[in-house]
């Protein structure tokens, strides 16, 4: 069965970090640009970042540039986000997602995601 | 960044009748040399994760009921829901995927 779970979220103090994981199965990992995107209260989608296959290329919202680092490990079948300096404006679902674009020499091109985990939640605040 | 601008913010559809969400982008995602337009729309029902529908703008997803179509090119989309079902009350959100900053339009919530 193919599946994203992520893990990591929880109730963090504004300054502070967190160390989200996706644990994927059921699909080749290493062969997939992956993204991570949230869902603030009440509000909508908004996509933060993305890695290539082989982790040469990311790219980041600037909301989070500087602050979030994405990696992956493809012997794990795992994704994560580093997030540091965390803003009460952070708070939100946490989902990882695949990709279907790809990447030529170091450029990578970002597609539609055609799967999503269940997500984590991180809330900010004192 | 492309801005994507959602409309309306919600609409209440009786089951059985039609509903229509708009989607604009700040700048055109139809890429010339291949003729396509980087757009995809998603759905996300209360408590689930998003799950897409269409994407080059008119693409169905597999199993995506055919009452769901997808339209538009340049900078104007449409999603359309035919005959509306219980089960497709959900916020419907467009994501361009023109630029390698993905971005998503605000959302539409439809009720019934």
């Amino acid at each position: 069965e193919v599946q994203l779970v992520e893990s990591g979220g929880g109730l963090v103090q504004p300054g502070g970090s967190l160390r989200l994981s996706c644990a994927v199965s059921g699909f080749t990992f290493s062969s997939f640009n992956m993204n991570w995107v949230r869902r603030a209260p009440g509000k909508g989608l908004e996509w933060i970042s993305y890695i290539g296959t082989y982790s040469g290329t990311t790219y980041y919202a600037d909301s989070v540039q500087g602050r979030f680092t994405i990696s992956r490990d493809n012997a794990k079948n795992s994704l994560y986000l580093q997030m540091n300096s965390l803003r009460d404006e952070d708070t939100g679902v946490y989902y990882c997602a695949r990709d279907q674009g790809y990447c030529r020499r170091s450029t990578c091109y970002p597609y539609h995601f055609d799967l999503w985990g269940q997500g984590t939640l991180v809330t900010v605040s004192s | 960044d492309i801005v994507m601008t959602q409309s309306p913010d919600s609409l209440a559809v009786s089951l059985g009748e039609r509903a229509s969400i708009n989607c604009k982008s700040s700048q055109s995602v139809l890429y010339s040399p291949n003729s396509k337009d980087y757009l995809a729309w998603y759905q996300q029902k209360p408590g689930q994760s998003p799950k897409l529908l269409f994407y080059w703008a008119s693409t169905r997803e597999s199993g995506v009921p055919d009452r769901f179509s997808g339209s538009g090119s340049g900078t104007d989309f449409t999603l359309t829901i035919n005959s509306l079902q219980a089960e497709d009350v959900a916020v419907y959100y467009c994501q361009q995927y023109y630029t390698q900053h993905p971005t998503f339009g605000g959302g539409t919530r439809v009720e019934i």
